[in-house]
């Protein structure tokens, strides 16, 4: 089945710089990559995904890479601000169908 | 459209007791997905459901663990009788087309 790993586990910015979660897949059916935000005591919520036929995507801050070759798929927050600060997730889905999510990375943003 | 709801949002309880936990998708969506979060073990699928119809329980821990969805709009995770590993925050999250949509869970506790 699918396998998804997610790095770094934390990650600590200074307001205003970027950040950026790297994940690698390994199934090459997989074809929607997803990425979830969830904050203290509450579900996963979607913030962007990318399908597998585009090479980046971009919503104001928030911008997603997938290299499909190489299987990875990256997570970019730009200017990043204190409410940016919360657990990230990246999940696959593939041809199980359903998605398999990343162990997760705490980003935690510095005023 | 409310979301995806789930209930009850806290439940703690005593070992060897029957705990159901209940969601209720949104409306239109034909895929319904039980995850269990762990801080050891991140997000785990249980199983998922495409049209009411169990498709892909792999992920139940053990045969403790049951879940029924009768009609579109519900859908129950029980657990007979409960341990204290059980302890997690349980998600149930529903798709349409594409996107996944996570409920905001419930916290079970046992002791």
């Amino acid at each position: 089945g699918e396998n998804v790993e997610q790095h770094p586990s934390t990650l600590s910015v200074q307001e205003g710089d970027s950040a950026v979660i790297k994940c690698t897949y390994s199934d090459s059916a997989s074809n929607y990559f997803p990425w979830y935000k969830q904050e203290l005591g509450k579900g996963p919520q979607l913030i962007i995904d990318i399908r597998s036929n585009v090479g980046e995507k971009k919503d104001q801050r928030i911008a997603v890479t997938l290299n499909k070759t190489a299987k990875h798929f990256s997570l970019h927050i730009t200017e990043t601000q204190p409410e940016d600060s919360a657990v990230y997730f990246c999940a696959a889905r593939g041809s199980a169908r359903q998605l398999t999510f990343g162990s997760g990375t705490q980003l935690t943003v510095l005023p | 459209d409310a979301g995806v709801i789930q209930s009850p949002r806290h439940e703690v309880t005593e070992m060897g007791q029957e705990v159901t936990l209940r969601c209720k998708p949104i409306s239109g969506h034909d895929y319904l997905f039980w995850y269990r979060q762990t801080m050891m073990r991140g997000l785990e699928l249980l199983i998922y459901f495409n049209n009411n119809v169990p498709i892909d329980d792999s992920g139940m821990p053990e045969d403790r663990f049951s879940a029924k969805m009768p009609n579109a709009s519900f859908s129950t995770l029980k657990i007979q009788p409960s341990e204290p590993r059980d302890s997690a925050v349980y998600f149930c999250a529903s798709r349409g087309d594409s996107e996944a949509f996570f409920g905001q869970g419930t916290r079970l506790t046992v002791v």
